[in-house]
């Protein structure tokens, strides 16, 4: 089946770092989620790339859909406290029948110290 | 308020008992999912369902039942053949159209003792 590396695993930063994660599928996704979950609490979702090469913002979150379709970038500027929680990546190949389906990534755990 | 929501927030039982997770959406959403969580894991699928009355097995639906008797609920039963039944439990939905964006609930942490 279709398998997302997520990396890094986890990071641990300084307030006021930016910070990179990315995400590669052996296989094309043609929509890419990123998603923040918070200590007992569901994923919450961040920001949605529905095209290769796209490259949408949220404040201060930014994601890449990449070129090829097979990965995504997400970047968060200057971070504060309460950036801290589990980042994860998704990828849908499509609609229609079992397309929607959604794979995850295993997640990035970040830290910021204030 | 629209939303998912799911209860309860904790729930434990004795090993060898089925128990059912509820799942609400007022999000008038077609399709709905079950997906399971382990620690240091992504989410992993146990059920989804595209419409009323129609559901399929995910990735990992073994020792795992469902219905879907109305749009607006999902219900789980993890029975007692699920031999791994503790973990951290999440329903979500979505529109089903070209941009199925599915959002979560707060999600039930299950504890079998």
């Amino acid at each position: 089946g279709q398998q997302l590396n997520q990396s890094p695993q986890s990071m641990f930063i300084q307030e006021g770092e930016d910070v990179s994660m990315n995400c590669t599928s052996s296989s094309i996704f043609n929509t890419w989620l990123w998603y923040k979950q918070e200590p007992g609490e569901g994923p919450v979702l961040l920001i949605a790339l529905y095209k290769a090469g796209e490259l949408t913002s949220n404040g201060r979150l930014t994601a890449q859909f990449g070129i090829t379709r097979k990965d995504s970038f997400l970047n968060i500027s200057a971070s504060i406290p309460s950036d801290v929680g589990i980042y994860f990546c998704a990828g849908q190949l499509g609609s229609g029948g079992s397309n929607y389906k959604l794979t995850f990534g295993k997640g990035t755990l970040l830290t910021v110290n204030p | 308020d629209g939303g998912i929501t799911q209860s309860p927030k904790y729930l434990f039982r004795k090993e060898g008992q089925n128990v059912t997770l509820s799942c609400e959406q007022n999000l008038n959403h077609d399709a709905m999912y079950w997906y399971r969580q382990d620690p240091g894991q992504g989410l992993r699928l146990i059920y989804y369902s595209q419409i009323v009355n129609d559901f399929q097995k995910g990735d990992i639906a073994e020792g795992y039942s469902v219905s879907r008797e109305k749009k607006e609920s999902f219900p789980l039963t993890v029975t007692s053949a699920q031999k791994n039944p503790t973990a951290f439990y999440l329903c979500a939905s979505s529109i089903v159209s070209l941009s199925d964006t599915q959002y979560f609930g707060p999600g039930t942490r299950l504890t079998v003792l």
